[in-house]
């Protein structure tokens, strides 16, 4: 595609339920990445795809949150039993590996919990 | 783990007028990248500027360049003649040559006075 799509662009849920964001990355781009922003705060890495593989899950804030990739392609961040405090923008990016090349965003998708 | 640090959460400067923001990082790799990031109210992210670590000179972008300061740690960002479409986060990032992980600093609001 022309650029990184993510869905839906906003999801307000409730607490207690779960939510999947999905991010459709640029074709061809073998890494992506996932980044929490809280309202006026900076990005929070949470996790990052070489491939379909997860080399790095530290940024995972607790063991309600999980992501998948499958063909080197879309990814999804489930969050279970949504607390308040997962109420934020989740944005992904997506990036040529081993390239000194940026990464490119989406929109993002905001989560509210109420 | 590698940390970047921008110390300076907002900043103003006068429209034409230069300023400088801030970033340090800590790492113990020799190889990696640099960036700029900004964000503005729409919450697109776009790249600024970049730096590749094994390049010593500074990386310009029109009005936008770097101090670049490898034994430091520091990669500066000096915009010049600010304008009122400046005004936005921006965002510092370290991408690992090693393994492709980004992490972000915590970013600094910029506001630019008409």
């Amino acid at each position: 595609g022309a650029g990184v799509s993510q869905s839906p662009s906003n999801k307000v849920t409730e607490k207690g339920k779960d939510v999947e964001l999905r991010c459709d990355p640029i074709s061809g781009h073998t890494a992506l990445y996932w980044y929490r922003q809280r309202l006026g705060q900076g990005l929070e890495f949470l996790i990052y795809f070489q491939g379909n593989s997860a080399p790095d899950k530290s940024g995972l804030p607790s063991d309600r949150f999980s992501a998948e990739r499958t063909g080197e392609s879309v990814s999804t961040l489930t969050i279970q039993r949504t607390q308040q405090e997962d109420s934020a923008v989740y944005l992904c990016a997506s990036s040529l590996y081993r390239e000194n090349t940026e990464a490119f965003f989406g929109q993002g998708t905001r989560l509210t919990v109420v | 783990a590698q940390t970047v640090t921008q110390s300076q959460p907002e900043m103003s400067v006068q429209e034409a007028e230069t300023v400088t923001l801030s970033c340090t990082y800590d790492t113990s790799e020799s190889d990696y990248y640099l960036f700029w990031y900004k964000q503005p109210p729409s919450r697109q992210m776009i790249l600024v500027i970049r730096q590749e670590a094994y390049k010593q000179q500074n990386a310009t972008e029109n009005r936008f360049s770097v101090n670049f300061q490898k034994a430091a740690k520091s990669f500066s960002l000096k915009i010049s003649d600010s304008q009122l479409g400046d005004a936005a986060m921006y965002f510092c990032a370290y991408r690992s040559a090693r393994n492709d992980k980004i992490i972000f600093g915590k970013g600094t609001r910029l506001h630019i006075l008409p």
